[in-house]
């Protein structure tokens, strides 16, 4: 089945430490998203992706970091500059008709 | 920049007893406007996509309709099982991005 995987389901994160969260599709789509969801809102878009070796700021794009080395894949990395990391984050790619997401990674600072 | 106004922000209803979800939006040249369900702790779940004002589609008990200014996503006779948070984005024309509302969060209760 086609789709978006992300890794881990729960990650926690001490403080002054990096953390990587994996995001991999199969689904041959040029545009991937990560988004971070708090509690009660909405979607907030930290970085984008429309093609291998490029990427875009989004609105909240401030201690994280994205590569796109392949199609497949968009990793997003919490930098300890990331003051309020914990929340939930979600990884999205672009089809004809909209976005299919993963199932998240749940980030706790602990 | 794009906006999106999505309310009420909960609606308890009870099983049978249709109603309406709105979002507002405000976008310089609409690509399109989508709607997601989204339930606890997963990734959202695409279900419609609009492009036009008077454009509707139906999928089960739920149909989603489109002016200029906001779209409102129908219930009818809804179900317990529609119990979950639906979620409106827009993206414009020159934009490789789409921004969402905070969201709705339906209660059905039997």
């Amino acid at each position: 089945d086609g789709g978006i995987t992300q890794s881990p389901k729960y990650l926690f994160r001490k403080e002054g430490q990096n953390v990587t969260l994996s995001c991999e599709q199969n689904l041959n789509h040029d545009a991937m998203y990560w988004y971070r969801q708090d509690p009660g809102q909405g979607l907030r878009l930290i970085y984008y992706s429309q093609i291998v070796n490029d990427f875009q700021k989004g609105d909240i794009a401030e201690g994280y970091s994205v590569s796109r080395e392949k199609k497949e894949s968009f990793p997003l990395t919490v930098t300890s500059a990331q003051k309020n990391p914990t929340a939930f984050y979600l990884c999205a790619s672009e089809h004809l008709y909209g976005y299919t997401f993963g199932s998240g990674t749940r980030l706790t600072v602990v | 920049e794009d906006q999106v106004t999505q309310s009420p922000e909960a609606l308890r209803l009870q099983e049978g007893e249709s109603s309406s979800l709105n979002c507002s939006y405000t976008v310089s040249g609409l690509r399109g406007l989508f709607w997601y369900r989204q339930d606890p702790g997963k990734g959202p779940e695409f279900l419609f996509t609009l492009y036009s004002a008077g454009e509707e589609k139906e999928k089960e008990r739920l149909k989603a309709t489109l002016t200029k200014k906001e779209s409102f996503l129908h219930i009818t006779a809804p179900k317990p099982e529609d119990s979950a948070t639906y979620l409106c984005a827009v993206q414009g024309t020159n934009a490789g991005k789409s921004t969402f509302g905070d969201g709705t969060t339906l209660t059905v209760k039997p």
